[in-house]
């Protein structure tokens, strides 16, 4: 079965600052990989998704996440961090069902932006 | 403007009462997703459909029941069996291309 460990609950950065949200998954075939970002009391906002191909894949907002199949990893980063980035931010890997593919989320990292 | 609609909001359940979120899609999508989120442990599967009169248990399924009558709706109910059901409900459609649309949710309180 597959799974998703993101290592770090809370993470704090100031404004401005440079951020690498770290997760690392387990899945025996090709992964599909998601980061989906939650304001409080809000569903999840996809953004961003590797199926195949480049490895460096861009999203929405200025993020990006690096696949590294060597390290099983698919960190998120994004150059420079703006108070309205603190949220919550789950990744995810995908397992194919035969007809849609359930999601595996990891427990999440908590960003709080420092003004 | 397509999207997913969960109702209500907010829903207070009395101890031994079921109840029953409302999720509502309008972008064609065939596959559909529960999810409960509860603070530190990510989201969890309750069930999914990929196909209408078709679903199939996820991981926490337990206490909980759905129906897939029409392609549009997906509705759960939150039955009495469930001894812990305060948590944050989230539904979510899958379309081609991957990646799930989700829902605003539903915050269900035990009172």
């Amino acid at each position: 079965a597959q799974s998703v460990t993101q290592p770090d609950i809370h993470i704090t950065v100031s404004e401005g600052a440079s951020l690498e949200l770290r997760c690392n998954y387990s899945y025996g075939a090709t992964p599909y990989l998601f980061w989906y970002v939650q304001s409080p009391g809000q569903g999840l906002q996809l953004l961003l998704k590797y199926f195949s191909g480049d490895t460096l894949v861009q999203g929405i907002k200025g993020f990006e996440a690096e696949f590294k199949r060597s390290q099983s990893s698919f960190n998120l980063r994004k150059p420079s961090v703006h108070w309205s980035d603190a949220a919550e931010y789950f990744c995810a890997v995908a397992a194919d069902t035969g007809g849609g593919n359930k999601l595996t989320f990891g427990t999440g990292t908590q960003l709080k932006v420092e003004l | 403007d397509g999207g997913i609609t969960q109702s209500p909001k907010y829903l207070f359940r009395k101890e031994g009462q079921n109840v029953t979120l409302s999720c509502e899609q309008n972008l064609n999508h065939d596959a559909m997703y529960w999810y409960r989120q509860d603070p530190g442990q990510g989201l969890r599967l309750i069930y999914y459909s990929q196909i209408v009169n078709d679903f199939q248990k996820g991981d926490i399924a337990e206490g909980y029941s759905v129906s897939r009558e029409k392609k549009e709706s997906f509705p759960l109910t939150v039955t009495s069996a469930q001894k812990n059901p305060t948590a944050f409900y989230l539904c979510a459609t899958e379309g081609r291309g991957y990646g799930y649309t989700f829902g605003s949710g539903t915050r269900l309180t035990v009172v």
